[in-house]
């Protein structure tokens, strides 16, 4: 059964600097894995993608990561800003898409 | 708006009653599935439907629950003699699937909050 973990469960940080969270899976046996963005009592907004077939994605100021052997994603978010403020969730998929299975979450705080 | 939409979006209700959400996915998406988030959680994954067909239920989706989606289109989750436990966000994604391989990517709607007092 897969499981996904998400450390730090919390991170606080000043306006601009760069920061990553971690995202570990116990099945390497996925086929897709998403980073979304959630705000408090919203939906979530997917960031990115990355399909078992790549090593990493970028948007913007957003790159994902992806290491099946070692079971770990990471997300790197560059000159953060308080508007990056939000929970962020890692999900992978089995195989076909069948089964999403997210992480706890990273709850991030961007001081100005 | 041709984003998941979801109504309601909050639902306050006794214990006991019974409760429906719709979920109205992007038009041409042929796979619909429904999470349940509580606070502080990862979303968890309840049903999923590929067009009309409902493929895979959750161990979390007791007899109390049921969900359909008629003509492959809108779904609707039914919560028959809701309890206190079933407070929480209900979440409805949906995504494309080729005939070929693809990327499932998932695109989720707003979510109906339910409070059952």
């Amino acid at each position: 059964k897969q499981e996904v973990t998400q450390i730090p469960a919390a991170l606080s940080v000043p306006e601009g600097e760069n920061l990553v969270l971690n995202c570990s899976f116990t099945d390497s046996a996925i086929y897709n894995l998403q980073w979304f963005r959630q705000d408090p009592g919203k939906g979530l907004t997917s960031l990115l993608l990355i399909q078992s077939s790549q090593r990493e994605q970028t948007s913007g100021r957003l790159n994902a990561s992806l290491d099946k052997s070692s079971g770990r994603s990471t997300l790197y978010i560059a000159a953060s800003q308080p508007g990056d403020s939000a929970t962020y969730l890692c999900a992978a998929t089995d195989n076909y898409g069948q089964n999403f299975v997210f992480g706890p979450g990273t709850r991030l705080s961007v001081l100005p | 708006d041709t984003g998941v939409s979801q109504n309601p979006r909050h639902k306050i209700t006794k214990r006991g009653q019974n409760v429906t959400f719709r979920c109205d996915p992007i038009s041409e998406h042929n796979r619909l599935y429904w999470y349940r988030q509580t606070l502080g959680q990862g979303p968890e994954f309840l049903t999923y439907f590929q067009n009309e067909a409902q493929l895979e239920k959750s161990r979390l989706l007791s007899d109390r629950f049921s969900a359909e989606r008629p003509k492959g289109s809108f779904s609707t989750l039914e919560i028959q003699r809701t309890e206190q436990g079933d407070s929480a966000m209900y979440l409805c994604a949906s995504s494309f699937q080729p005939l070929t391989s693809g990327n499932y990517e998932q695109y989720f709607g707003p979510g109906t909050r339910l409070t059952v007092t």
